[in-house]
């Protein structure tokens, strides 16, 4: 399988404590995206990275957020002393960025994180 | 703040059934309009790419249609099928920082489609 993949595709975790997903993007996709959704919402932005430059973080991204490209292919979002908020699917998303308009963006399956 | 409507939230039709779906975006700043369908336990599945005003895709028996000036596009579903059960969203891609190239994309809420056979 060549497409998007993440893990683990399922989390549940006490609050207070921190996790890690991982996201394995489409080869040679430079940009990566994280989304967020949660019950009866569309996923909302999170972070993106062209290459291993992370360019944008969304309000949403609490200080107990990180997301790291490290050398440009996969990619990892911790989530610092978790809350019962964080519940929701985080998703990864890849895509080939550059000058020919509407390049599609590919998406993982998601990691549902539950804190209990 | 950037705005994404779809309409309707729900759908519960027959198979056999035509049927369409609305989505409105911000006409300012466009850049691109993404369709996909969601089904679950799946991954979000790319369905159309639209960038310019008056574009029409077609892919099997669903289609869509772009109007960037006044900010919406239609899906159409022609003789859906139970196979077509799905949430179907759409994105909204504005215009970067350097104005040339898209950026982050904007969801709705999705319309739930439901078909029975």
């Amino acid at each position: 399988d060549t497409g998007v993949s993440q893990d683990p595709r399922h989390k549940i975790t006490k609050r207070g404590q921190n996790v890690t997903f991982r996201c394995d993007p489409i080869s040679e996709h430079n940009r990566l995206y994280w989304y967020r959704q949660t019950l009866g919402q569309g996923p909302e932005f999170l972070t993106y990275f062209q290459n291993e430059a992370q360019l944008e973080k969304s309000r949403l991204l609490s200080d107990r957020f990180s997301a790291e490209r490290p050398k440009g292919s996969f990619s990892t979002l911790e989530i610092q002393r978790t809350e019962q908020g964080d519940s929701a699917m985080y998703l990864c998303a890849s895509s080939v960025w550059g000058p020919d308009s509407g390049n599609t963006i590919y998406f993982g399956e998601g990691s549902w994180l539950t804190v209990v | 703040i950037l705005n994404v409507e779809q309409s309707p939230q729900s759908l519960h039709v027959q198979e056999g059934d035509s049927t369409n779906f609305t989505c409105s975006f911000p006409s300012s700043n466009f850049y691109a309009l993404h369709w996909y369908r969601w089904e679950t336990a799946k991954s979000p599945e790319a369905l159309f790419v639209m960038t310019l005003n008056g574009d029409e895709k077609k892919k099997g028996r669903i289609s869509a249609t772009l109007n960037t000036k006044e900010g919406y596009s239609y899906l159409y579903i022609k003789g859906s099928q139970p196979e077509d059960s799905a949430t179907y969203l759409c994105a909204f891609e504005p215009r970067g920082k350097w104005e040339e190239y898209g950026n982050k994309l904007v969801f709705g809420a999705g319309t739930i489609l439901r078909v029975k056979s």
